[in-house]
């Protein structure tokens, strides 16, 4: 059980390029989400996804696309990166939709914008 | 809509002595508030959370954190800290908005133990 995996680890690119961040579950949930964490702002979140085929914007969707074709695998993709996207970037999965419950996460990707 | 204010960006403290770390959210009505914690270049992990019930929660690792409804906060204690406390602390508040789980973080506290 890998639990939330997520790939590049590091990645720089170019203003302009564009590039997805890879996220995969194997716990079998229907919740899952998107974060960019940025000093001193915690975690913010960008979009989320309720189950296969249904996704939605959350706090800070700007500059950012998500699809959900299967359970396991949520991509996020950066359109045409700029400077102001240089974060850290986490997924994570949760079981149900009902706010109790504990949301895994990802060991997050570190992208540095140029 | 919910907001979390972690009163310290950064706490200093010295091997086994006890500390606290501030969480203050907004709205008073019935909310769900956990503690994340990450250590240095890893993800976020649960450490604690008060759904409801006993308004004192308690870890594995021996931080606790008290939900106060009257003062909308729930800081996060622990009597005596270990160099392996050192990591970055999160405080998060649940909302189910159009049905969907949504958690506003805090700023996030840094934990630094000195020997």
């Amino acid at each position: 059980n890998a639990g939330v995996t997520q790939t590049p680890k590091f990645q720089v690119l170019k203003t302009g390029q564009s590039m997805t961040l890879q996220c995969a579950q194997d716990m079998n949930h229907e919740y899952m989400s998107w974060y960019r964490q940025d000093p001193g702002m915690g975690l913010r979140l960008i979009h989320y996804s309720v189950g296969a085929g249904i996704t939605d914007q959350g706090e800070v969707p700007n500059g950012y696309n998500v699809s959900r074709s299967t359970t396991e695998d949520f991509p996020l993709r950066l359109l045409s990166a700029a400077p102001s996207q240089t974060s850290v970037y986490f997924c994570a999965s949760s079981y149900e939709l009902a706010g109790a419950n504990e949301q895994y996460f990802g060991p997050g990707t570190r992208l540095t914008v140029t | 809509a919910q907001s979390v204010t972690q009163l310290d960006s950064q706490v200093p403290v010295f091997e086994e002595a006890p500390v606290e770390l501030r969480c203050n959210y907004s709205s008073s009505v019935s909310v769900y508030l956990f503690w994340y914690v990450q250590y240095p270049n890893q993800g976020l992990q649960l450490l604690l959370k008060y759904l409801s019930g006993s308004t004192l929660v308690e870890s594995i690792n021996g931080f606790e954190a008290e939900f106060n409804k009257s003062q909308t906060s729930f800081h996060l204690r622990k009597p005596s800290v270990h160099i392996s406390d050192t990591a970055e602390y999160f405080c998060a508040v649940s909302e189910l908005i159009q049905g969907a789980q949504k958690l506003v973080f805090g700023q996030g506290t840094r934990l630094t133990i000195n020997p």
